[in-house]
Parts: C-alpha cells; sequence; structure tokens
C-alpha cells in the first residue's frame, strides 16, 4: 500500500530534550517537507526536500532541522524543544510537480 | 500574491443532500494544481481530489467532484449524497508551479453532517 509512515503519533515531551520524528514513504517520491499545523494559522511549512541531499527551509524553519540521507526517509529534529514547538506536525510527499501530495497521519506533539 | 480562500468556516447540511464548498485561488501562474484534503477529527490530511488547470474536465472521484472554473478562479467541491463519516473539516489547496516546493492552503471548511 502506498503511504507515508510517520512516528510517534503522539509524544509529550520536556523543554530542551532532543527529540526526531520520523517520515517514511514507498512512493519513490523526489519530494518530501515538514508541516506545522495550529489553531488559526492553518499550516505552515517548515523545510521541503526536492531530492536526496537537498533540503531548504520554508516558512518557519528556526528550532528545526532535517536531513535526506535517503530517498525514502525525512526526519524532523527539534534539537531543543520548547512549548511554542507544541503542534501537529505533518509529513508531506509527492513527485516534483504541481501534483498531489500525500500526507502521513500526523504527529501531536506537546513538550511542556 | 498566491493565496487560497475559502469563505465559509463551518456548514450544516443534511444527511443525503449534495453539498459544496467553497473555494477561490489566486495565482499568476499558468500552471498549477488544484486540491481537496479532508481532515476529520483524528487529525490525519486525506487527499480527496486533484485538478490540473490544463485539465479541460472537471475532476471526479466517486461522490466528490470538483467545479473547475478557472476563469472565476474557483474550485469548488462537490459532495453527492453526504454521509455521517463526511463530517470533517476540508481544506483547498493549490501548488503553482513557480513555487512547486510549497503547497498553499485556505483556513478550512468545517462540516457537519446533520442525520
Amino acid at each position: 500500500e502506498a503511504q507515508v509512515t510517520q512516528n510517534p503519533r503522539y509524544l509529550i515531551t520536556v523543554t530542551g530534550k532532543k527529540l526526531t520524528v520520523t517520515c517514511s514513504q514507498n512512493m519513490n517520491h523526489e519530494y518530501m517537507s515538514w508541516y506545522r499545523q495550529d489553531p488559526g494559522l492553518g499550516l505552515r511549512q517548515i523545510y521541503y526536500s526536492m531530492n536526496v541531499e537537498v533540503t531548504d527551509k520554508g516558512d518557519v524553519p528556526e528550532g528545526y532541522k532535517v536531513s535526506r540521507k535517503e530517498k525514502r526517509n525525512f526526519p524532523l529534529i527539534l534539537e531543543s524543544p520548547s512549548p511554542n514547538q507544541t503542534s501537529l506536525y505533518f509529513c508531506a510527499s509527492s513527485l516534483i510537480g504541481t501534483g498531489e501530495a500525500f500526507f502521513g497521519q500526523g504527529t501531536r506533539l506537546t513538550v511542556v | 500574491a498566491q493565496k487560497i480562500t475559502q469563505t465559509q468556516p463551518g456548514m450544516f447540511v443534511q444527511e443525503k443532500e449534495a453539498v459544496t464548498l467553497d473555494c477561490t485561488y489566486d495565482t499568476s501562474d499558468p500552471s498549477y494544481g488544484l486540491f481537496w484534503y479532508k481532515q476529520p477529527s483524528s487529525g490525519e490530511m486525506i487527499f480527496l481530489i486533484y485538478q490540473g488547470s490544463y485539465d479541460q474536465q472537471n475532476a471526479t472521484e466517486g461522490r466528490y467532484s470538483l467545479n473547475f472554473q478557472k476563469a472565476r478562479k474557483s474550485a469548488n467541491l462537490v459532495i453527492s449524497a453526504s454521509q455521517l463519516g463526511d463530517s470533517a473539516m476540508y481544506f483547498c489547496a493549490m501548488r503553482p508551479y513557480s513555487s512547486a516546493s510549497k503547497i498553499i492552503f485556505g483556513s478550512g471548511t468545517r462540516l457537519s453532517i446533520r442525520p
């Protein structure tokens, strides 16, 4: 089954404790991206990648890191999480171009 | 500016009725994609339907159809014979060729189906 898989689905952590949210897709897509969704602010792009070893900042990259060492994986790293990073996070993947993107199940992160 | 506008924050519809969710977009790109996503209360983002700017016919996927009116820059989602399981948040989105690295989302419409 074609899918984007994020882990974990839910995470509660403490301020400053490094964490990684994993994202994996099995559709051989070049494009992958991370978004966060907050009430009243909608979906905002954090980082994206157009291919292996090619990553770039989105609209709200501060406090996040990413890497794209393999085509299928695009982990999101929070080196020192803060409460303002409490949010619902989505990973998405697609072919390059104007076509539809497929989203993971979402990761609900709470930083206390 | 590239933008998606959804003017209906919330809608209530009787089960089995058809419903139209409005979406207008703004882009100067001649090439772009338009999509709709459904987000149920469980939180996941489910892709529903896609329309390319050069597609001559309106897209359809089962009970979903996209009413694409290019001159008016609108891309309304029509759900026929609504079901209780259709209750969710619906997002219209766009991906212009010139900025295909980012998907532009509208603010969403919360659809509630009454039994």
